[in-house]
C-alpha cells in the first residue's frame, strides 16, 4: 500500500546542515514533496522534485532523490533557529490520480545554539 | 503572494451539531482539497473536488461529511453530527492543474468537539 516514513526527530546545532530523511512506497509517484509546518501554523511547500529528476537545489535546500531505493531526503545548509519546524514528506500516488497527498508523520527539527 | 485563507480559525462545538469549515482558495486554482490532521498523527486526505463534483474521496469520508462550492470563491467542508473523534486541524489546499499538482494550503481550522 501507500505509505511514506519518516525519522521522528532531528536535532542540530545552529550553522550546521540538517538531513531529514524519507522513505516511500510507491513508485508510480511523478512528485514528491516537502512542507514545512510551524507551530501553530499550516503547511508551508517548501520545495518538490519531479521523479526523473535525481536532485534538485534551492538556496539553501537540497533535495535529492534515489528512485532505486525509494528514498528522498532534504538538506539544509547551514541551518538557522527560524528553520525549527516540522518537516513532512508527501508523495502523490498514481493510484490517487495525482489527486492526493500521502503524507509522512514528520520530522521534528529543533535547531540549537 | 496569494494564498488559502481558511475561517474559523477555532471553532469548538458539542458533539452531535453541525459544523461547517470554510475556505477561500487561491482565484486562479481549479482544484480543491481537504485534509485533516488529528493532533500527534499525520495528514490524511479527505477529499479532493474539481468541477463542482468530488473526484476522489478517503475511507474517512463517510456520509456524516460533504464538500461545496456555494459561489466562485468559497469551499466548504461540512461536517454533519460531528463526533469527538472528528476534533482535528481540517487543512484546506488548492491547485491550479492536475498536471502541476502543488498544492498550496490554507492555515487550517482547529475543530474541537466536546
Amino acid at each position: 500500500g501507500e505509505d511514506v516514513e519518516q525519522s521522528l526527530f532531528l536535532s542540530v546545532r545552529e550553522g550546521d546542515s540538517s538531513v531529514i530523511n524519507c522513505t516511500y512506497t510507491d513508485s508510480s509517484s511523478t512528485y514528491l514533496y516537502w512542507y514545512k509546518q510551524e507551530p501553530g501554523a499550516g503547511l508551508q511547500l517548501l520545495t518538490y522534485i519531479f521523479s526523473n529528476m535525481d536532485m534538485k537545489q534551492d538556496q539553501r535546500l537540497t533535495v535529492l532523490l534515489n528512485k532505486k531505493d525509494k528514498h528522498l531526503s532534504l538538506r539544509i545548509a547551514d541551518t538557522q533557529t527560524g528553520d525549527s519546524a516540522i518537516y513532512f514528506c508527501a508523495e502523490t500516488p498514481l493510484s490517487g490520480g495525482y489527486n492526493k497527498l500521502i503524507f509522512g508523520a514528520g520530522t521534528r527539527l529543533a535547531v540549537h545554539p | 503572494e496569494p494564498e488559502v485563507t481558511q475561517t474559523p480559525s477555532h471553532q469548538v462545538t458539542q458533539m452531535g451539531q453541525e459544523v461547517i469549515l470554510r475556505c477561500v482558495p487561491i482565484s486562479n486554482h481549479l482544484y480543491f482539497y481537504w485534509y485533516r490532521q488529528i493532533l500527534g498523527q499525520k495528514v490524511e486526505f479527505l477529499v479532493s473536488f474539481y468541477n463542482n463534483e468530488i473526484s476522489e474521496k478517503s475511507e474517512i469520508f463517510d456520509d456524516q461529511f460533504s464538500v461545496e462550492r456555494p459561489d466562485g470563491s468559497n469551499f466548504t467542508l461540512k461536517i454533519r453530527s460531528t463526533k469527538l473523534e472528528d476534533s482535528a486541524m481540517y487543512f484546506c489546499a488548492s491547485s491550479e492543474a492536475l498536471e502541476s499538482d502543488t498544492q498550496y494550503f490554507g492555515p487550517g481550522t482547529r475543530l474541537t468537539v466536546l
